[in-house]
């Protein structure tokens, strides 16, 4: 079964401390993998897709990285405007349908 | 430009009634889904239209779910006899086509007394 799995679950930084979310994924055939953000009572905000292995892309201090079996997103000196739910998701090869994980709930404190 | 609208933005009913949600998409955007995300979980996906034909209802939960998308733009969702546990929010995203990025509208908040 397709799977998609996030860590951690909530974290919490200072203002201006960098740090990764992780999302390990077992799509077969990936086609692509996808980056949202959500806040409180609002729909997914899309950020970023990536399509293969070695792939980065980078917005603001959000950078987007791929490898074979997991993606990381790097928040480098978060501001507390990114406090957010961070939703990873996969799209198999043939299928439109995303297949999310349940998101890491980020925290930066002023 | 606008984006993805969703009707009504909360939804209160109970047990056992019918109810209808409205997704309006992004103009232009033949590809359009719904998803339910319910608390402290990621989307999970329901079903996906393109233009007017569903070509993937896989994640419809059982028969009480139904949706349709009659010209090719707005779909409606619909859920018979409501049970507690359909109580989510349901979001809906659109995009150009397939294999191009989908993009969400707020959601509907349904809740089941």
């Amino acid at each position: 079964e397709d799977q998609v799995t996030q860590s951690p679950e909530a974290l919490r930084l200072q203002e201006g401390e960098s740090s990764s979310l992780n999302c390990s994924y077992t799509v077969s055939g990936l086609r692509g993998l996808f980056w949202y953000r959500q806040d409180p009572g609002k729909g997914p905000e899309f950020l970023f897709t990536l399509y293969s292995a070695g792939e980065e892309k980078e917005k603001e201090r959000l950078k987007a990285t791929l490898t074979k079996k997991e993606s990381f997103l790097h928040i480098t000196a978060p501001k507390p405007e990114d406090s957010a739910t961070y939703l990873c998701a996969g799209t198999q090869g043939g299928s439109e349908k995303l297949v999310f994980g349940k998101g890491t709930k980020l925290t930066v404190n002023p | 430009g606008a984006g993805v609208s969703q009707t009504p933005s909360n939804k209160v009913t109970e047990k056992g009634k019918y109810v209808e949600l409205r997704c309006d998409p992004i103009s232009g955007h033949t590809a359009l889904y719904w998803y339910r995300q319910s608390l402290g979980q990621g989307p999970e996906f329901l079903i996906y239209f393109q233009g007017t034909g569903a070509a993937d209802d896989s994640g419809l939960p059982n028969d009480r779910f139904f949706a349709v998308r009659p010209e090719g733009s707005v779909s409606t969702l619909k859920i018979q006899r409501t049970e507690r546990g359909d109580s989510a929010v349901y979001l809906c995203a659109s995009s150009l086509g397939i294999a191009t990025t989908q993009y969400f509208g707020p959601g509907t908040r349904l809740t089941v007394l």
